[in-house]
């Protein structure tokens, strides 16, 4: 039971576009939605994170749009280089017990 | 944000042996947690690692078969124990930080069972 699903599976991207990842879940008892950044042969690292009273959050490249009503939040990056070639996964935390369910990951290849 | 290292970063075992997994934080957590990441796929929940507690599994996956410690708040292990080609996979741990919610990854424990 996928309660939080993630598109697309993989994206190519020019050097200097924009690259976009979709997310969307099914439950509303979650509390916090991170995204990670994970290269081969490491753990996963956080990379931007939003709470469901915020409709947007920037840091940097890195921007988290969240709509409430639709249960659906994605990834930007923009100005996409190829140093951010990776898997990223979108997440959502359960508020009553802090487990966090991810997406199936997309992996995005950033073309120079 | 946390340092999290893992003990072994990768190693190779024979089916049917055990393997246990070191998880070390560089400062006191209350929540810890258990992942596998099989080849190409997304990260999966094993278990919640409380201190003080018994570790709560989620579905499919057995105390018997992945036996958790947590003796104290900066110190955790995953044992996978009578194991088959079917556990190569990498094995995460992770902390969340209680102020924040966010959690934090460790490098990763890639397993091979030949």
């Amino acid at each position: 039971q996928q309660q939080v699903k993630q598109s697309p599976q993989s994206l190519i991207v020019q050097k200097g576009g924009i690259s976009i990842i979709n997310c969307a879940y099914e439950n509303t008892a979650f509390d916090y939605f991170p995204w990670y950044q994970q290269f081969p042969g490491k753990g996963p690292a956080l990379l931007i994170a939003i709470r469901p009273d915020v409709s947007e959050k920037k840091e940097g490249r890195f921007t988290i749009s969240f709509n409430k009503s639709a249960k659906q939040f994605s990834l930007h990056i923009m100005d996409s280089q190829p140093g951010d070639s990776a898997t990223y996964f979108c997440a959502a935390r359960r508020s009553n017990t802090g487990k966090l369910i991810f997406g199936q990951g997309t992996t995005l290849q950033v073309k120079p | 944000s946390a340092v999290i290292s893992q003990k072994p970063s990768r190693d190779i075992c024979q089916r049917g042996t055990s393997l246990t997994i070191q998880c070390q934080v560089d400062s006191q957590v209350t929540m810890m947690f258990w992942y596998r990441q099989q080849p190409g796929q997304s990260l999966t929940l094993i278990a919640t690692a409380n201190q003080g507690s018994e570790a709560t599994y989620e579905s499919g996956f057995v105390i018997d078969k992945f036996p958790i410690s947590r003796p104290n708040l900066t110190f955790s292990t995953l044992t996978v124990s009578n194991m088959s080609p079917e556990d190569s996979s990498i094995y995460l741990c992770s902390v969340e930080d209680g102020g924040t919610d966010t959690q934090y990854f460790g490098p990763g424990t890639r397993l091979t069972v030949l």
